[in-house]
C-alpha cells in the first residue's frame, strides 16, 4: 500500500540549531516525492521536489531509495522556518493519486 | 496572477443540505484535486482529475462528488452533508499528474 509516514508531530529546536524532519514512504515503483510547507495563515506551497535536487530557503532533501526515506534538513534553523511541513508522494502506481503524511510542526525558538 | 481560487472560504450549514464548493485555476493545468485536512491526519485526497471528463477516487471519496466539465473548474459537491464532513478543504492543481501542486486558500466547512 502507498503510505507516507512523518513520525514526529512536533519538532522544537533553537535558532541556529540543525533541523531534520523525517519522512518515510511505502510505494511500489518510483514515486515523485515532495515537501510542502504551510506558514501560519497561508496556503500550502511547494518547498522541494526530489528530482530538482536544489536548496530552497536553505533546506535540502535527499531521496534514499534503500531506506525509502526523504528527510528534510537544514543546517541552521531560523525563526521564520516555524511552520507545518508535509511530505507527499505521487506516481504512476495508483494512477497519480497523491498521498500526504500527517505533517510535522516545526517550532524554532529564539 | 497564477492562482487556484476556492469559494466560499467559510460555510456553516446543516445536515442534509446540498452544497457545492467551487474551485477554479487559471494556469491551464490538467491535474486538479480535492483534499480535506483534519488535525493529526494531514491532508487526505478526496478526488482527483487527470483531465477534462476524467475523475478518480482518492483515499476518502465517500459522501462527495466531483465533476470536470471544463479544464479550469473542479467543483466539490456534498449531496447530503453530515457532521463528519466538517473539515478544512483544499483544492489544488498541477500541470500534470505527479507534478508539484498549487493550492487554494482553503474552505472551512462546518456541518451542524
Amino acid at each position: 500500500a502507498q503510505r507516507v509516514t512523518q513520525p514526529e508531530k512536533l519538532l522544537s529546536v533553537f535558532k541556529g540549531a540543525p533541523v531534520e524532519l523525517k519522512c518515510n514512504y511505502s510505494y511500489s515503483g518510483s514515486p515523485e516525492l515532495f515537501w510542502y510547507v504551510q506558514y501560519s495563515r497561508q496556503r500550502l506551497q511547494l518547498l522541494l521536489r526530489h528530482i530538482s535536487r536544489e536548496s530552497i530557503k536553505g533546506f535540502t532533501a535527499d531521496l534514499n531509495k534503500g531506506e525509502t526515506s526523504f528527510h528534510l534538513k537544514k543546517p541552521f534553523a531560523q525563526e521564520e522556518d516555524s511552520a507545518m511541513y508535509y511530505c507527499a508522494l505521487s506516481g504512476h502506481t495508483g494512477g497519480f493519486k497523491t498521498i500526504f503524511g500527517a505533517g510535522t510542526r516545526l517550532f524554532v525558538k529564539a | 496572477e497564477a492562482q487556484v481560487t476556492q469559494n466560499p472560504r467559510y460555510l456553516i450549514t446543516v445536515t442534509g443540505k446540498k452544497l457545492t464548493v467551487t474551485c477554479s485555476q487559471n494556469m491551464n493545468h490538467e491535474y486538479m484535486s480535492w483534499y480535506r485536512q483534519d488535525p493529526g491526519l494531514g491532508l487526505r485526497q478526496i478526488y482527483y482529475s487527470m483531465n477534462v471528463e476524467v475523475t478518480d477516487k482518492g483515499d476518502v471519496p465517500e459522501g462527495y462528488k466531483v465533476s470536470r466539465k471544463e479544464k479550469r473548474n473542479f467543483p466539490l459537491i456534498l449531496e447530503s452533508p453530515s457532521p463528519n464532513q466538517t473539515s478544512l478543504y483544499f483544492c489544488a492543481s498541477s500541470l500534470r499528474g505527479g507534478q508539484p501542486q498549487h493550492f487554494g486558500d482553503g474552505t472551512r466547512l462546518s456541518i451542524l
